[in-house]
């Protein structure tokens, strides 16, 4: 079964600082990665994806993917207390679209 | 203004009984999806459908049963309910041969 391990667990940076958050899949055959933020009481919301190696950057969100190691990450510049959420990783299989397998997330807390 | 409705928002029920947690979308997509998310495991799928019809299955229990009337509808039947049925079930859908997956509010079961 695969398995989509996210680092760490929690995460507290100060408000302007950089929040940089880990994920590795265990399945060779994923294709695909995303992540999702998700507030408190709130459903899942997708942030980013990355289908191919190297970096992406939106904003104050860059992410980067390494396909060889199933390594993905993703950091956040300049930190919002608005940036206060789980944090989801998700892979998925070209073969399998829709089948997301989630990490268990990094819950991010901006203090002031 | 929801594009993805899930109804109820909150659902009590008693051990052994059965309930229908129901998912409308109105973003024009033909896949949809079931997902559980509880304090014990990361968001998991369930099932996909693509054009009304289960495309992926990941759930053991014959117990949960999608239901597709319309394309744009994908309600979930749980059945002879059990305390670990417990979890926050979110319904998603996306445009089929686009990876995104967008996420309804959730219906939070607790079975007593």
């Amino acid at each position: 079964q695969q398995k989509v391990q996210q680092s760490p667990e929690s995460l507290i940076v100060p408000e302007g600082g950089m929040a940089s958050l880990n994920c590795t899949s265990s399945d060779r055959n994923v294709d695909y990665f995303w992540w999702y933020r998700q507030h408190s009481g709130k459903s899942p919301k997708m942030l980013m994806s990355i289908f191919s190696n190297g970096e992406k950057e939106e904003g104050r969100f860059t992410v980067h993917l390494n396909k060889a190691s199933l390594h993905t990450s993703l950091h956040i510049r300049d930190s919002q207390p608005s940036d206060s959420a789980l944090y989801l990783c998700a892979a998925v299989r070209g073969s399998a679209l829709g089948r997301l397998h989630f990490g268990a997330g990094t819950q991010l807390i901006v203090i002031p | 203004d929801p594009k993805i409705i899930q109804k109820p928002k909150y659902l009590v029920a008693v051990t052994g009984s059965e309930k229908i947690l129901i998912c409308e979308q109105y973003l024009g997509h033909n896949a949809m999806y079931w997902y559980r998310q509880s304090a014990k495991k990361p968001l998991e799928f369930m099932f996909s459908y693509s054009y009304q019809k289960l495309m992926d299955n990941q759930t053991a229990s014959s117990r949960f049963q999608p239901q597709s009337s319309k394309k744009n509808h994908l309600d979930l039947q749980i059945t002879a309910l059990k305390p670990d049925d417990s979890a926050t079930y979110f319904c998603a859908s996306s445009q089929e041969g686009k990876e995104t997956l967008y996420f309804g509010s959730g219906t939070r079961l607790t079975v007593l």
